[in-house]
């Protein structure tokens, strides 16, 4: 069964950096896609970015080009996302999903709260 | 870019419920999916490749459509049924995105 574990909540002030981590097991880490979603209060879901762990060469929805760096380590299975210059906008839920070619994204991560506050 | 519709949808348990989801471009290849999404917890994959039901999905739930028009009916709403509908395109990192949502209330 493959199972994806984030890292817990985390409050932050304006301006600052978050790493989310989102450990994988019983599936394949380094040819699986992890792809990272956020939704905001009162929002939808918003795909951020993706790696694929085997090609290391993450990818970005435009609108996150310049703050998300989504990494990967493949000795412990686990995915990075760390957002940068962060503001009250950024305050969301934050999941890292399993993308499987035409079968979508099948697992998910619990999410992780993110809160950015003064 | 992917629009929803409606945005909110109030039915009674029982009833059928028919959401759309419309593509500005072509979907390539069906990689369309639809997620259930309930407060507190991630959104649940139902529906991949635009019509397949994904493992443990009760067969109430259907998906349709291909090329830039597709529905999701659920054909008799159980009380676990009301929430918050998404359809996605996704398999390649340039053009994954979700649509706005369409919200299944109880009438």
């Amino acid at each position: 069964q493959v199972h994806l574990v984030q890292s817990g909540a985390e409050v932050k002030s304006p301006g600052s950096s978050v790493k989310v981590s989102c450990k994988t097991s019983g599936s394949t880490f380094s040819t699986s896609t992890i792809t990272w979603v956020r939704q905001a209060p009162g929002q939808g879901l918003e795909w951020m970015g993706g790696i694929i762990p085997m090609f290391g060469k993450p990818d970005y929805a435009e609108k996150f080009q310049d703050r998300v760096t989504i990494s990967a380590d493949d000795s412990t299975s686990t995915v990075y996302m760390e957002m940068s210059s962060l503001t009250s906008d950024d305050t969301a839920v934050y999941y890292c999903a399993r993308e499987q070619t035409f079968f979508g994204l099948d697992f998910w991560g619990q999410g992780t709260l993110v809160t950015v506050s003064s | 870019v992917l629009t929803q519709s409606p945005d909110t949808l109030s039915l009674s348990p029982g009833e059928r419920a028919t959401l759309s989801c419309r593509a500005s471009g072509t979907v390539a290849s069906s990689y369309l999916g639809w997620y259930q999404h309930k407060p507190g917890q991630p959104p649940r994959l139902l529906i991949y490749g635009a019509s397949n039901r994904a493992t443990g999905i009760p067969d109430r739930f259907t998906g349709n459509g291909s090329g830039t028009d597709f529905t999701l009916t659920i054909s008799r709403l159980e009380p676990e049924d009301f929430a918050v509908y998404y359809c996605q395109q996704y398999g390649s990192f340039s053009q994954n995105t979700f649509g706005q949502g369409t919200k299944v209330e109880i009438k």
